[in-house]
This record gives C-alpha cells, structure tokens and sequence, in this order.
C-alpha cells in the first residue's frame, strides 16, 4: 500500500535557525513526489516536484532533496512568515492522485 | 486567470440534511480530485473526475457520498443525509493531465454539521 509518514509532526525554530523536515515513503514505481504548504484555513499551495532520486529543487530559503526512500525539505534562515504546514505527498505511476503525509507544523519566531 | 474556485466557502448543514459542494477547475483543466481533511488529520483522497467520467473513488464512502463533473459545469461533490463525523473541510484540485507536475487546489469548503 502506498504510504508518506512526515517528521515531525510539529517544529518550533526561532528566526535564522536552520532545519530539515522529514517525508518517508513508499509507492508501487514513484511517478513524482510533491511538496505543499497549507496555511490555515487556505487550500495547499504548491512549492516542488521531484521526480527521481538525487533530483534537488530550489524557491527561496527551501530546498527538496530526493531519494528512494525519502525526501527532505530543508529551510535556511527562516523567517515568521515561513511559518505554515508543510505537506508532502506522492503519485505513483499507475493512478493520477496525490497520498498525502499528515504534514509538519512549522512555526518561527522572531 | 481565476485559480480552482470552490462553493460555498462555509456550509452549515443540521443531521439528514443534504451538502453539494461545488468545483470550478482552472481554465483547461479537465481533471479534477477531491480531497477531505479532517480536524488534526491530512489530507485523504476521496475522487477522481475527467468530464463526464470517474476514474477513480477509491477513496469515496460506499453510501451518501456521490460526486460528478458533467460536460459543463462544475463538478459537484454530494453529500446525503450527513452525520456530525461528515464535518470537515473539502478541498477540490484540478490539473490539465493526471501528469501534470503539481495539482492546483481551491480554497476548500468547509462543512459543519450542527
């Protein structure tokens, strides 16, 4: 069964403090792999897509790393307004839907 | 360019009563998913409509739910005779192929069943 587990499930960085979220996963031949951010009460906005192993994506202070196994999303100096929920999902190759992981809950401070 | 526009944005519905949800796609975009969020919970996959067709609902419940995207329209995502455990927030995504590199989502609906 296609699965994403996100960690974790929520993290507090002061302003300028660096740091990586977690999404593991497993799919029946990865078609692509999707980073969201939903602030609250809006619908996810779309940040990334990775396709294959190795592949990186940069926007901003983000940065989406791939492997077999699992992608990070990493954040460099952040800011408050960074503040959100980060979503991260997959789409197998058979089947057009995204599996979503429940989501890291990223608050900065100032 | 409107982005995925869903209605009503707030939808109070008592117990037994009936909930349609409404989605506009972006312009030409032809696939469209719906997708439930629970309190504390992600996001879950309910459906998969091409105009006029389902391609997938794996994710539907087997009674009270149904969901449709006719030849025009938008497509519509009912609900029958809903129970407090229906409250949530519905969100509607579209994109022009199952392929395209990152789904376009609406704003959501949300549903309060008193």
């Amino acid at each position: 069964e296609d699965q994403v587990t996100q960690s974790p499930e929520a993290l507090r960085l002061q302003e300028g403090e660096s740091s990586s979220l977690n999404c593991s996963y497993t799919v029946s031949g990865l078609r692509g792999l999707f980073w969201y951010r939903q602030d609250p009460g809006k619908g996810p906005e779309f940040l990334f897509t990775l396709y294959s192993a190795g592949e990186e994506k940069e926007k901003e202070r983000l940065k989406a790393t791939l492997t077999k196994k699992e992608s990070f999303l990493h954040i460099t100096a952040p800011k408050p307004e960074d503040s959100a929920t980060y979503l991260c999902a997959v789409q197998a190759r058979e089947g057009g839907k995204l599996i979503f992981g429940q989501g890291t809950e990223l608050s900065v401070k100032p | 360019n409107a982005g995925v526009m869903q209605n009503p944005r707030h939808l109070v519905r008592r117990r037994g009563q009936e909930a349609r949800l409404r989605c506009s796609p972006m312009k030409g975009h032809s696939h469209v998913y719906w997708y439930r969020q629970l309190p504390e919970e992600g996001l879950k996959f309910m459906v998969y409509l091409q105009k006029e067709n389902i391609i997938d609902e794996s994710g539907m419940p087997k009674e009270r739910f149904s969901a449709e995207f006719p030849k025009e329209g938008p497509s519509i995502l009912r609900i029958q005779q809903v129970v407090r455990g229906d409250s949530a927030a519905y969100f509607c995504a579209s994109s022009p192929s199952p392929t395209a590199y990152g789904y376009t989502f609406g704003s959501g609906t949300r549903l309060t069943v008193v």
